[in-house]
């Protein structure tokens, strides 16, 4: 079946850096990617819409300077927390499609973010 | 928002079967019904969708009703690694696609 992979798993860093997280499908082209934040015990955030080529869409109250998403290839987008604050500590997890829209969309393993 | 209203949590016997029930009765003609289901600390999984017919893979089957208002999941012999938490979700019927959580369903498949 379909394959997303994020990388990486688990970071942990000091406040006020930046970390970019990748999310490849590895087996399909994905014009369309989606990420997402999870904190403890709730459910899954949708933060923005990756569009392959063109400039990210995003969710009520996500800032977009803040979270940079990269589009660049059919089967790479990246999110980048910039000055990232212990506030950012989150599970983020991305997802894409295959293709026409109702195909599933299929997610990424998560990346866990820990900003000291 | 999400359009689904699911319970909070179920439990279930191993070895039986695990009905999980949810409601979208403001779903509109041409929006799909998913199923993902998630594990601790891991990204969601792809379960089963569907239109209005009823839908059967080698995971679960997926039964609509007839107004598809509500329809229910069925894992139909449930082992202590389906316990998770278990989204419906009606997809956007817009062009991008995007999936709308809401707080899903913990199922606890008890020994």
């Amino acid at each position: 079946g379909a394959v997303v992979s994020q990388h990486p798993s688990r970071v942990i860093c000091k406040s006020g850096t930046s970390v970019k997280i990748e999310c490849r499908s590895l087996d399909f082209q994905a014009t369309t990617m989606f990420w997402y934040r999870q904190f403890p015990k709730q459910s899954l955030m949708l933060m923005a819409t990756s569009n392959e080529g063109s400039k990210a869409t995003y969710e009520q109250g996500v800032e977009k300077d803040k979270f940079l998403i990269n589009h660049a290839s059919l089967t790479l987008s990246t999110l980048t927390v910039t000055s990232a604050h212990p506030e950012d500590s989150s599970f983020y997890i991305c997802s894409a499609t295959p293709g026409q829209n109702n195909q599933p969309q299929h997610f990424g393993d998560g990346t866990r973010l820990s900003i000291l | 928002d999400a359009k689904t209203t699911q319970p909070p949590s179920m439990d279930c016997a191993e070895g039986r079967a695990a009905n999980l029930p949810c409601n979208h009765s403001t779903i509109s003609g041409n929006e799909y019904v998913y199923w993902y289901r998630q594990i601790h600390s891991q990204g969601p999984q792809y379960i089963i969708h569907g239109l209005k017919n009823n839908e059967t893979n080698e995971m679960a089957s997926l039964i609509i009703t007839e107004d598809r208002k509500s329809s229910t999941l069925i894992l139909p012999h449930a082992t202590l690694r389906d316990t998770a938490v278990y989204y419906c979700i009606v997809r956007d019927s817009g062009n991008t696609g995007k999936l709308i959580f809401g707080q899903g369903t913990t199922l606890q498949v008890k020994p």
